[in-house]
């Protein structure tokens, strides 16, 4: 298998529970961020991680929480979330740290909370 | 700090006419430039993208895109197109050093009809 793979694909969650996403890159690559995507809304950079380690956090509330094991595997955990949290959770992964760099993305995990 | 402005939330064309989707940014620095395509219920795709050198990009399905410093834009076009373009297209730039996060704009839907 090759590419970006997220898992599950569609989620639906009420707002005391906790889950987690999955995010699994075969590229080799050193970068992996999550975004989300809401209508009518541009892109939303939540988390990047470079080599394993967190270098980006743009104010996302503590209900997200990710996680980065290896250079291959990156999660976000989920847990007491709000009805406006529901979106297109998209995970994308890129070589290194520089801006010339392309990113790949997964297909993305539909989250609804209710 | 970038930003990207997409004027078009929607460009509805027929099929085998031209189509130009407009991209604006702000930044005051130089930045690469990129165009991503979304199908119905995937992750984006890298269309083309703008590091240095010939104003004029091409990249693939036939798409082509123009950089203009002057005019701070980056608009993508396809002389001819298809029912399959039909998606949701989105420009984002980056700076060239040591972030590799993408500024998205709020994306343009082209629906293409028979």
């Amino acid at each position: 298998e090759t590419g970006v793979t997220q898992t599950p694909r569609h989620l639906v969650m009420g707002m005391t529970n906790k889950k987690s996403l999955k995010c699994e890159q075969h590229l080799g690559h050193n970068a992996m961020y999550w975004y989300k995507q809401s209508a009518k809304k541009p892109l939303e950079l939540m988390f990047v991680y470079n080599f394993k380690e967190q270098t980006e956090n743009n104010s996302v509330p503590s209900r997200f929480s990710p996680e980065c094991p290896n250079s291959s595997h990156l999660f976000l955990h989920l847990h007491t979330l709000q009805p406006e949290d529901s979106a297109l959770y998209l995970c994308a992964s890129s070589q290194g740290p520089t801006g010339d760099t392309e990113a790949f993305f997964g297909q993305g995990t539909r989250l609804t909370v209710v | 700090a970038q930003s990207v402005t997409q004027l078009d939330s929607q460009v509805p064309v027929f099929e085998e006419a031209p189509v130009e989707l407009r991209c604006n940014y702000s930044s005051s620095v130089s930045v690469y430039l990129f165009w991503y395509v979304q199908y119905p219920n995937q992750g984006l795709q890298l269309l083309l993208k703008y590091l240095s050198g010939s104003t004029l990009v091409k990249g693939i399905n036939g798409f082509e895109a123009e950089f203009n410093k002057s005019q701070t834009s980056f608009h993508l076009r396809k002389p001819s197109v298809h029912i399959s373009d039909t998606a949701e297209y989105f420009c984002a730039v980056t700076p060239p050093w040591g972030t590799d996060k993408l500024i998205f704009g709020t994306g343009t839907r082209l629906q293409v009809f028979p």
